[in-house]
């Protein structure tokens, strides 16, 4: 079974430093996607980033990357620069690629970020 | 393009009562998605619709629950009779094609009383 594991229930970073948000997921399957998202607490769930088991790279969206270290399954969100209105809680999950799972995703704990002036 | 939409954004019912939550996916998607957060736990896949059929529906936590996608576009989600354990919010997510990124409706707070 899949599993994604947040161990950060909250993080605080001071404003214009950078923070990461840890994940580690467990599977069996060597092709699936992960994905980050953030949820302020208006509550809408905004994509952020996407990492496929085969890219090489790590993924890059403006400020936020994604730390991907396959061996140790590990796909770790750092955010450059933090901003005010970065604060929000921020959920990393995994989709497997193929099988009977049809995409379904599978989240973690979620991470409370606070971003201080 | 809009994006995902869900109604209504908060919905508190008594124990017993019927609610329907509604999905508008993003136009084009075929792949619906249902999510749930309880309260301090990890938000849980429901179902998959693929255009009108049910793809997947091994999260669906038992037959109070029922999920339509009438004409494969927006969806209803029935919960009858509602329990206090139903409490949470329900997310709406669509993707295209299943490999592609889902997008999130901002969800529907259910609050059972």
């Amino acid at each position: 079974a899949q599993k994604i594991t947040q161990t950060q229930p909250g993080m605080f970073v001071q404003e214009k430093e950078a923070v990461t948000l840890d994940c580690t997921y467990d599977t069996s399957d060597q092709s699936y996607g992960l994905f980050w998202y953030k949820q302020p607490s208006s509550g809408e769930m905004i994509f952020l980033i996407y990492q496929g088991s085969y890219d090489e790279q790590n993924a890059t969206e403006g400020r936020y990357s994604l730390n991907f270290q396959k061996a140790r399954k590990s796909a770790n969100l750092v955010i450059s620069a933090s901003q005010l209105g970065d604060s929000a809680m921020y959920f990393c999950a995994m989709r497997e690629g193929g099988g009977t799972s049809y995409g379904k995703l599978t989240f973690g704990q979620g991470t409370i970020l606070t971003v201080h002036p | 393009e809009a994006g995902v939409t869900q109604f209504p954004s908060h919905s508190v019912i008594e124990k017993g009562q019927t609610v329907t939550l509604r999905c508008d996916p993003i136009s084009g998607h075929d792949n619906l998605y249902w999510y749930r957060r309880v309260m301090g736990k990890e938000i849980k896949f429901l179902l998959h619709f693929v255009k009108e059929s049910k793809q997947d529906e091994s999260g669906m936590p038992n037959n109070r629950f029922l999920a339509e996608r009438t004409g494969g576009t927006y969806s209803t989600l029935k919960v009858q009779p509602a329990e206090l354990e139903d409490s949470g919010v329900y997310f709406c997510a669509s993707s295209r094609i299943y490999l592609d990124t889902q997008y999130f409706g901002p969800g529907t707070r259910l609050t059972v009383l």
